[in-house]
């Protein structure tokens, strides 16, 4: 299986701030995806993470709420800006390998947005 | 209405038991169909995928059935070991840049 970290795996933070969540993947993942699971929810994608250019959205998420990096082929980063109790959530990072579909997931971030 | 339907349960089912449970998708064009295992505060894990024909891994059998749109999941001899929350798993296309669309999960609890 894929090797997915992700740091840090929980966070408390205030209303109004930013988290940046950082992903790192193992050489042999191509595709890179960024998950949100709210207690008792399915996993929702947030975005595809693509290298070196500017990730692709999925609707209900937008670039400036939830910027997203990946300068290169195994390092990713999600941010969370201006944070509200609402974003409080399990955020997942996920990676497939090319040519493969399972999909393989990070232990993923606990956020709590107080 | 949902991409994929999954009843949330609990499944409560005694330790040895069989049980069963479905999920339904809604789109008739979805291609690849998966279980993924997700256990209390860890992440999803891939348990098998579901293959057309039907498929077995050890005490795991899937199935589908494409004209009425659902696959299901079938644990026989259940361990204590089986409690987790069992998710549902669509792609919609054949390549492999397809979006999975994820059910909210069924919770299955095994009891001694």
């Amino acid at each position: 299986s894929a090797v997915i970290s992700q740091k840090p795996s929980r966070d408390i933070c205030q209303r109004g701030t930013s988290l940046t969540i950082q992903c790192q993947v193992d050489s042999q993942v191509t595709m890179m995806f960024w998950y949100r699971q709210q207690p008792g929810q399915s996993l929702t994608l947030i975005a595809t993470a693509n290298q070196g250019s500017e990730a692709t959205y999925e609707s209900g998420f937008v670039i400036d709420k939830f910027p997203i990096s990946r300068p290169n082929l195994t390092f990713s980063t999600l941010t969370v800006s201006n944070m509200s109790p609402e974003d409080s959530s399990i955020y997942l990072c996920s990676g497939r390998r090319d040519g493969q579909e399972t999909q393989y997931f990070g232990p993923g971030t606990r956020l709590l947005v107080l | 209405r949902k991409e994929v339907e999954q009843d949330p349960g609990p499944f409560n089912v005694p330790e040895g038991a069989t049980v069963a449970f479905n999920c339904t998708y809604s789109n008739s064009a979805s291609q690849s169909f998966f279980w993924y295992r997700q256990d209390c505060r860890k992440e999803p894990k891939l348990l098998m995928s579901v293959y057309s024909s039907g498929n077995e891994d050890g005490r795991f059998t899937a199935q589908l059935n494409r004209a009425s749109q659902y696959i299901s999941l079938l644990i026989r001899d259940s361990k204590l070991s089986d409690s987790a929350t069992y998710l549902c798993v669509v792609k919609g296309t054949t390549d492999s840049w397809g979006k999975f669309q994820f059910g909210a999960g069924t919770q299955v609890v095994v009891t001694p």
